[in-house]
């Protein structure tokens, strides 16, 4: 089946340092990833929609400046979180889906982020 | 706003009962998906329904859908402890790629 790598898979550092997460698709061609937000015991909130080649598109009040996307190949997302700061602490969790419609999506194992 | 809107938001049975959520959505659907999530992990895609589709089966899960009502029920039918886990529900409003989860269900079997 469809494998999605996320990583790191836990990640802890101090306020103000930047944070780069990745998500790949192993065995298939994601011309679209999603990435998500979670905090506990909530559902996954959408952040923006990763397209290959181009800019990604944001959900609205997503700070994009902020959340940085990047979609330079096929198989690879990246999220950087930059300047980090206590609020931004969360359980972050990729997703990618093959073409056509009525496809599941396939998650990453997710991305845990503190921020001291 | 979400999409979707899970009950219960929490259920704790037996093992060897059946489990039944449901979720209702808001807006037109191509399909409607169930995923599950172990506490601290990403989600797993267990079952997808069409919007033409009115009950799809999958092992011990059964889906039902019901468009003229826009909801959609999951049961898990004799329940172990490794169900234990987060249920949403997941749909791509028609004319859009993104998924808009539910509330989600927390379901609990006690060995």
């Amino acid at each position: 089946g469809a494998v999605v790598s996320q990583h790191p898979s836990r990640v802890i550092c101090k306020s103000g340092t930047s944070v780069k997460i990745e998500c790949r698709s192993l065995d298939f061609q994601a011309t679209t990833m999603f990435w998500y937000r979670q905090f506990p015991k909530q559902s996954l909130m959408l952040m923006a929609t990763s397209n290959e080649g181009s800019k990604a598109t944001y959900e609205q009040g997503v700070e994009k400046d902020k959340f940085l996307i990047n979609h330079a190949s096929l198989t690879l997302s990246t999220l950087t979180v930059t300047s980090a700061h206590p609020e931004d602490s969360s359980f972050y969790i990729c997703s990618a889906s093959g073409t056509g419609s009525n496809q599941p999506q396939h998650f990453g194992d997710g991305t845990r982020l503190s921020i001291l | 706003s979400q999409q979707g809107e899970e009950d219960p938001q929490a259920l704790s049975i037996q093992e060897g009962e059946n489990a039944t959520m449901n979720c209702s959505y808001k807006t037109s659907i191509n399909n409607l998906q169930w995923y599950r999530q172990n506490s601290g992990r990403g989600l797993v895609h267990l079952i997808l329904i069409r919007s033409n589709e009115r009950e799809k089966h999958s092992g011990r899960l059964r889906v039902t859908l019901d468009t003229s009502k826009k909801s959609s029920s999951l049961l898990i039918t004799a329940s172990r402890a490794a169900d234990t886990a987060s249920y949403f529900c997941a749909t791509p409003p028609s004319g859009t790629y993104k998924y808009i989860f539910g509330t989600g269900t927390r379901l609990k079997v006690l060995a």
